[in-house]
């Protein structure tokens, strides 16, 4: 069955660069939402889509920005980076009415800021 | 305001025992709860969800308990194995931010 992808799986960026994180969601599925993880802590929300909208925001700086596009991908955006931005960013999607409770995750991109 | 939490970091278990990890929720209204597994490195996979309208649900070899009177439910895996040494949260869903996680229970499996 198809999954989430995330790509790329691992990235090494240096302070104050940008960075391009990507989502493919389950086909048909049409809400997608970011988290991020450091190390040893929960998942933190960072923002959402649902049928290529924001629809809400979470914990993401500023210096963060995210899209949705016509074929449901979504790609976070992050500039400036810092090292506190290392973590493991991962992105979930929903499915579609009823029982779509339930996220899927992908792999996640494993993102490392020197 | 609302939350959902486990009560232990860290559980460590023999090969080949029951594990059972914990969770606790503060919500009464709380309607739906998933259990999720993650691996080192690897994204959260659904393991079992159960709704309020039920006490107990089973999957393979884990099951869910839901106690509604004090808000708590566990999850039980039978027989553990070296492959479900792993952090596993307890989340609900709900809201624009897709799932509300508790504290991970990471799970020690020991020879």
């Amino acid at each position: 069955a198809a999954g989430v992808i995330q790509s790329p799986r691992h990235l090494i960026k240096e302070k104050r660069e940008t960075a391009t994180l990507k989502c493919y969601p389950i086909p048909r599925h049409d809400t997608v939402y970011w988290y991020q993880q450091g190390p040893g802590q929960d998942p933190q929300f960072l923002i959402s889509f649902y049928e290529k909208m924001q629809s809400d925001k979470g914990s993401i700086p500023d210096r963060f920005s995210a899209q949705q596009f016509s074929d449901y991908h979504s790609e976070l955006n992050m500039s400036s980076l810092e090292l506190g931005d290392s973590a493991l960013y991962f992105c979930a999607s929903r499915p579609r009415g009823q029982g779509g409770e339930k996220l899927f995750f992908g792999s996640g991109t494993q993102l490392s800021v020197l | 305001g609302e939350s959902v939490g486990l009560h232990l970091p860290t559980l460590s278990v023999q090969e080949g025992d029951n594990s059972i990890i914990n969770c606790a929720y503060s919500n009464s209204a709380s309607d739906y709860f998933i259990w999720y597994k993650q691996e080192s490195g690897k994204g959260p996979q659904f393991i079992i969800d159960i709704r309020s309208n039920m006490d107990k649900r089973q999957g393979q070899r884990v099951t869910v308990l839901l106690n509604k009177t004090v808000k708590h439910l566990s999850l039980q895996i039978a027989a553990t194995q070296p492959g479900d040494s792993a952090v596993y949260f307890c989340a609900e869903p709900g809201g624009a931010d897709g799932l509300t996680f508790g504290k991970g229970t990471h799970l020690i499996i020991q020879p």
